[in-house]
């Protein structure tokens, strides 16, 4: 079963403007992982954020994670064209040992 | 830096044929993760392993099987395939210190199609 849904399934947004994607997971976490993918190439890794922490800055993004929702969201602060791309949330388990990824979404900044 | 490398990148094969992906992890890195990304869907994981002994196995398919080597690569043998096993076939490392893992490291991933 899938770990991690995220909201919206797509967003469509101007450059300059923010951009917020929520994920959320249904079981106990060490931590929770944001990556980038473009159209069906590799998986980039953004940022990781450890279960017990709240919130998490790097360069234009931030993520909070709040752990008794279960629920994350990364927030990209002045989009620009070359943000566009999937984005998935991936859960690790107690065991530091899988991933587990959520739907995505996709993300169309235009210019 | 040196990544995760794939090969090949893309592999084209026709139903009940045979497919070998292979993967090299970041150098000293000793643990691998395999993952399989259908169209417009999520990557979901296969199997890993660490110090070449398989370390958690997810949804992977009996006609599926993989191994690590001594040179800590590692291949992922796909027999009888189906057109469903069209994907993009995600290979990831990391270092584990202890037990920790946090951040997986992913290759360009190679694109099987089934004819």
């Amino acid at each position: 079963s899938q770990q991690g849904e995220e909201d919206p399934q797509a967003l469509s947004i101007q450059e300059g403007e923010n951009a917020t994607m929520n994920c959320s997971y249904k079981t106990s976490i060490n931590n929770l992982q944001w990556y980038r993918q473009n159209s069906g190439r590799g998986l980039v890794h953004l940022i990781l954020i450890r279960s017990n922490e709240r919130e998490k800055h790097s360069g234009r993004l931030r993520v909070t994670l709040d752990t008794s929702k279960k629920s994350s969201s990364l927030l990209i602060t002045a989009s620009r064209a070359a943000d566009t791309a999937s984005y998935f949330c991936a859960t690790m388990n107690s065991g530091y040992s899988t991933l587990t990824f959520g739907k995505g979404t996709m993300l169309l900044v235009s210019p | 830096a040196a990544g995760v490398i794939q090969s090949p990148r893309h592999l084209i094969k026709e139903k009940r044929e045979t497919a070998t992906l292979k993967c090299y992890p970041i150098p000293r890195h000793d643990t691998v993760y395999w993952y399989q990304q259908g169209p417009g869907q999520d990557p979901q994981f296969l199997i890993s392993f660490y110090e070449k002994m398989q370390s958690d196995k997810g949804s992977i398919p009996d006609r599926f099987s993989a191994q690590q080597f001594s040179d800590y690569h590692s291949e992922l043998n796909m027999s009888s395939l189906e057109l469903g096993d069209s994907a993009l076939y995600f290979c990831a490392s990391s270092q584990r210190q202890g037990k920790r893992a946090d951040t997986q490291y992913f290759g360009p991933g190679t694109r099987l199609t089934v004819l």
